[in-house]
């Protein structure tokens, strides 16, 4: 079974700061895909950010970019000039490829991005 | 607009008390799913369904039912909800590319339930 970790819990940054989630994951899958969720206090779930484990290039939207190390099965998420709509939790999710019926989710890690 | 809504968004129950979460889609997604979230868990997955009539478990099903008739509605039922099944529920819903692989989900707003 595959399991997804997020070790910081919190973590807070002062506006225009970059920062950098932590994921790590667990599979013996070689083909997958790897999540950024984000969630407001709206509660919506947001897509931030996908990669396919197939493609070496960090995928990249706008501010937000990975850092993908599939033999060290890491999948950071880099927020550049931090924003205070920023503000979030932020959770990281893996789906098998092939046979993939679910995401698998850590547990989250909350933003917050101090003005 | 695409769009995954859900209703009610709030609901305060007693126990016991039959309930149904609607969860309906407009992008003819074949692949629709619920996921239930509890703090420190992150979401975990109750149900999901490939295409009309085609569900299945996922990770915590005990307590739950699904029906999948239509291809845009997928309810979630609570036949007899009880105080652990007090969550915050989410629907999501996605294409499914060539060989059953499920695209990118997308989700609804959610409803916080509250089962007293």
């Amino acid at each position: 079974a595959q399991t997804v970790t997020q070790s910081q819990p919190e973590m807070s940054v002062q506006e225009a700061e970059t920062v950098t989630l932590s994921c790590t994951y667990d599979t013996s899958e070689s083909n997958y895909y790897l999540f950024w969720y984000k969630q407001p206090p709206s509660r919506q779930m947001i897509l931030v950010i996908r990669q396919e484990a197939y493609k070496q290039q960090n995928a990249t939207e706008n501010r937000f970019s990975v850092n993908f190390q599939k033999a060290a099965k890491s999948f950071s998420l880099k927020i550049s000039d931090s924003q205070l709509g920023d503000t979030a939790m932020y959770f990281c999710a893996f789906m098998k490829h092939v046979g993939a019926q679910k995401l698998v989710f850590g547990q989250g890690t909350r933003l917050t991005i101090n003005p | 607009e695409a769009q995954v809504t859900q209703n009610p968004r709030y609901l305060i129950t007693v126990t016991g008390k039959k309930l149904t979460v609607t969860c309906s889609q407009n992008m003819n997604h074949e692949y629709m799913s619920w996921y239930r979230q509890d703090p420190g868990l992150g979401l975990r997955q109750i149900y999901y369904s490939m295409n009309v009539e085609v569900t299945d478990k996922g990770d915590v099903p005990e307590g739950y039912k699904v029906s999948r008739k239509e291809k845009r509605n997928f309810p979630l039922i609570l036949e007899s909800p009880s105080p652990n099944q007090t969550s915050l529920y989410f629907c999501a819903s996605s294409f499914l590319l060539i060989a059953g692989v499920v695209d990118t989900q997308y989700f609804g707003p959610g409803t916080r339930l509250t089962v007293l």
